[in-house]
């Protein structure tokens, strides 16, 4: 069975910088893409970041564009997301989602349950 | 530009049949999309992947009630025999190269 668990969410100020981590189980984690999406208070979904199964290929949403790093560890079974400059915009639940696709990316099949970030001062 | 569009409410009676709309952007009728559900305080739902011509590989669990539909640049999820457990917001995302995309949503009323 598939599982996502994320962590790292807290309360952080504006200009600050956090990291997400997300540990995967229940699959080849070395063999799928992985996506965060986040939610904001009230909203809808929002796609944030892609990386491909091997971690050389990333993408980014423009509005996270050269503040997010997206990177992975295979051996660790484990996604991350790097946050800095954060403004009060980013305030969401992050959720990390594996996507349905063997070394290729289109949608996301299975997602976590999500981390709450509040920037706040 | 890649754009999905869903009307932000819907609503239907317990045991009812309800259909969603997604609309792709012109330019992009032939594109695939998924439908992910979302129950209040819970995290996305995976429920189908849809391609233009109206085929769809469901996720795991979903039961057959959930149907999903294509006709020209229009994406449907139908839902049959609507229990209270389907009362929740549903999106439709598409993809591209280098970019991933949510429609609004659709906040689904079980009256």
């Amino acid at each position: 069975e598939v599982h996502l668990v994320e962590s790292g969410g807290v309360v952080v100020q504006p200009g600050g910088s956090l990291r997400l981590s997300c540990a995967a189980s229940g699959f080849s984690f070395d063999d799928y893409s992985m996506h965060w999406v986040r939610q904001g208070p009230g909203k809808g979904l929002e796609w944030v970041s892609l990386i491909s199964w091997d971690g050389r290929s990333t993408d980014y949403a423009d509005s996270v564009k050269g503040r997010f790093t997206i990177s992975r560890d295979n051996s660790k079974t484990s996604l991350y997301l790097q946050m800095s400059s954060l403004t009060t915009d980013d305030t969401a639940f992050y959720y990390c989602a594996k996507d349905i696709l063997r070394r290729g990316y289109n949608t996301p099949d299975y997602w976590g349950q999500g981390t709450l970030v509040t920037v706040s001062s | 530009q890649l754009v999905l569009t869903q009307s932000p409410s819907a609503s239907a009676s317990l045991g009812a049949s309800v259909r969603l709309t997604c609309t792709l952007t012109s330019g992009h009728s032939r594109y695939a999309i998924a439908w992910h559900q979302q129950q209040p305080e819970k995290g996305p739902r995976y429920l189908m992947k849809l391609d233009g011509d109206g085929s769809h590989i469901k996720g795991d669990g979903i039961p057959d009630r959930f149907s999903g539909s294509s006709s020209g640049a229009e994406r449907y999820l139908t839902i049959s025999s609507l229990q209270s457990e389907d009362e929740a917001d549903y999106y439709c995302q598409t993809w591209d190269t280098g970019i991933v995309v949510f429609g609004g949503g659709t906040k689904l009323t079980v009256l």
